[in-house]
């Protein structure tokens, strides 16, 4: 079974500045896909960045970029220039290839930025 | 335009209450998903649909009673439910189900409290 683990309940960091939050997750498949949303206080869930896990390429939208380690498998989040507006609960999430293409999410990072 | 809508918003409904819950998109997606989400937890998948057929149920009790129309449209009927229903009840959608290359998209959910 697939497996997502966020570590940091609760982050905060200063506008303008950098942040990273983790998540690493638990497969035996060889190829899936692992996302990023995000969910301010509005409660919609907004995909923030992806990456396929057969490209060796990290992700980047923006001010947000990942960390992908296959090997290790972990995959972070960094989140650059930080902006009141990136204030939410961030979830990691893993979709497999068994055809259902369900999502399992992580137990997510709630995110403060700082003015 | 990766727009998911969901009516109502919010809804109150009694335990003897009969409800139902709206989720409609426009991008030709043919795949529809109903997630549950308690406070603070990650969502959890209750329903697919693909080509207006359910596809997957996890183990949903029977006072959930999904509907897809068409391929726009997706029902959550809700009958004799439990104060411990009470959640935000999101709608996503994707192009297919079970092509790798599938982002789901959100929308922004029904805060359900019954008393």
């Amino acid at each position: 079974a697939q497996t997502v683990t966020q570590s940091q309940p609760e982050m905060s960091v200063q506008e303008a500045e950098t942040v990273t939050l983790s998540c690493t997750y638990d497969t035996s498949e060889s190829n899936y896909y692992l996302f990023w949303y995000k969910q301010p206080p509005s409660r919609q869930m907004i995909l923030v960045i992806r990456q396929e896990a057969y490209k060796q390429q990290n992700a980047t939208e923006n001010r947000f970029s990942v960390n992908f380690q296959k090997a290790a498998k972990s995959f972070s989040l960094k989140i650059s220039d930080s902006q009141l507006g990136d204030t939410a609960m961030y979830f990691c999430a893993f979709m497999d290839q068994t055809g259902a293409n369900n999502l399992f999410f992580g137990t997510g990072t709630r995110l403060t930025v700082i003015p | 335009d990766t727009e998911v809508t969901q009516t109502p918003k919010h809804l109150v409904m009694g335990m003897t209450n009969k409800k139902s819950l709206k989720c409609e998109q426009h991008m030709g997606h043919r795949a529809m998903y109903w997630y549950k989400q308690k406070a603070k937890k990650p969502p959890e998948l209750m329903f697919v649909y693909s080509y207006e057929k359910l596809s997957i149920n996890e183990s949903v009790p029977s006072r959930f009673s999904p509907e897809c129309p068409n391929s726009s449209l997706l029902n959550l009927h809700l009958h004799a439910l439990q104060p411990e229903d009470s959640a935000l009840y999101l709608c996503a959608s994707s192009q297919e189900k079970g092509r790798m290359t599938d982002t789901q998209y959100f929308g922004p959910g029904t805060r359900l409290t019954v008393l």
